[in-house]
């Protein structure tokens, strides 16, 4: 089954513990990028990789890092997390676009964090 | 300026009759994607429809209907024949920029379909 999964679903830490969120996708896709869900705001991007060791910053990425190393894994990395990042997280995936044309993201089910 | 504007935070419509979501967006860029996403209350994000910025014909699926104006900026998302299921935030996004990188949402709109 084609599908991006996402761990952990839920977690709840303290102010400066550094976290990581795993994200896989079985597709093959070239292009992951993580967003958060905050109410009034919708999704915002956080990071986007657009091929293996090729990452680049999207409109939130304070207090973030990602990395890809494999092309099916995009980890979220949260050196020094803080309560400002108490959010849901969602990883995405898809082909990269070809000229003309843009393809649609699958998302993971999600993550809810809450930093303490 | 807001990329993907949602001006309608919530709405209600009657079972079996249409309704129209509205969002405008912001790009200089002439190859753009435009989607929609639904959201129901359990929280994943389900993909709807997608328009091309060159598409000439409005995108359709199923009972989902996108109306593309593009010298407005806009592209509504229309459902046909609402169903209690519907009932979930729709949210409008974007994809620009060089290989579509950059994906931009809306704010998102709640719709609530009555029995």
């Amino acid at each position: 089954e084609a599908q991006v999964t996402q761990n952990p679903r839920y977690l709840i830490t303290v102010t400066g513990k550094k976290l990581t969120v795993t994200c896989s996708q079985n597709m093959n896709h070239e292009y992951m990028s993580w967003y958060r869900q905050d109410p009034g705001l919708g999704l915002r991007q956080i990071y986007y990789s657009m091929n293996v060791e090729v990452t680049d910053k999207g409109d939130v990425p304070e207090g973030y890092k990602v990395s890809r190393k494999e092309k099916r894994n995009f980890p979220l990395i949260l050196e020094s997390p803080s309560p400002n990042q108490t959010s849901l997280y969602f990883c995405a995936s898809s082909f990269l676009a070809l000229a003309g044309g843009a393809y649609e993201q699958y998302f993971g089910p999600g993550t809810r964090l809450t930093v303490t | 300026a807001q990329k993907i504007t949602q001006t309608q935070p919530g709405m209600f419509v009657q079972e079996k009759e249409a309704v129209t979501l509205d969002c405008t967006y912001d790009t200089s860029d002439q190859s753009y994607g435009l989607f929609w996403y639904k959201q129901p209350s359990s929280g994943e994000m389900i993909f709807l429809i997608y328009q091309g910025s060159y598409d000439e014909q409005n995108a359709t699926e199923g009972r989902y209907s996108l109306n593309f104006q593009k010298a407005r900026k806009s592209a509504n998302l229309v459902i046909s024949a609402s169903q209690l299921g519907d009932s979930a935030m729709y949210f409008c996004a974007m994809r620009e920029g060089y290989n579509f990188n950059k994906f931009y949402f809306g704010s998102g709109t709640k719709l609530n379909v009555k029995p």
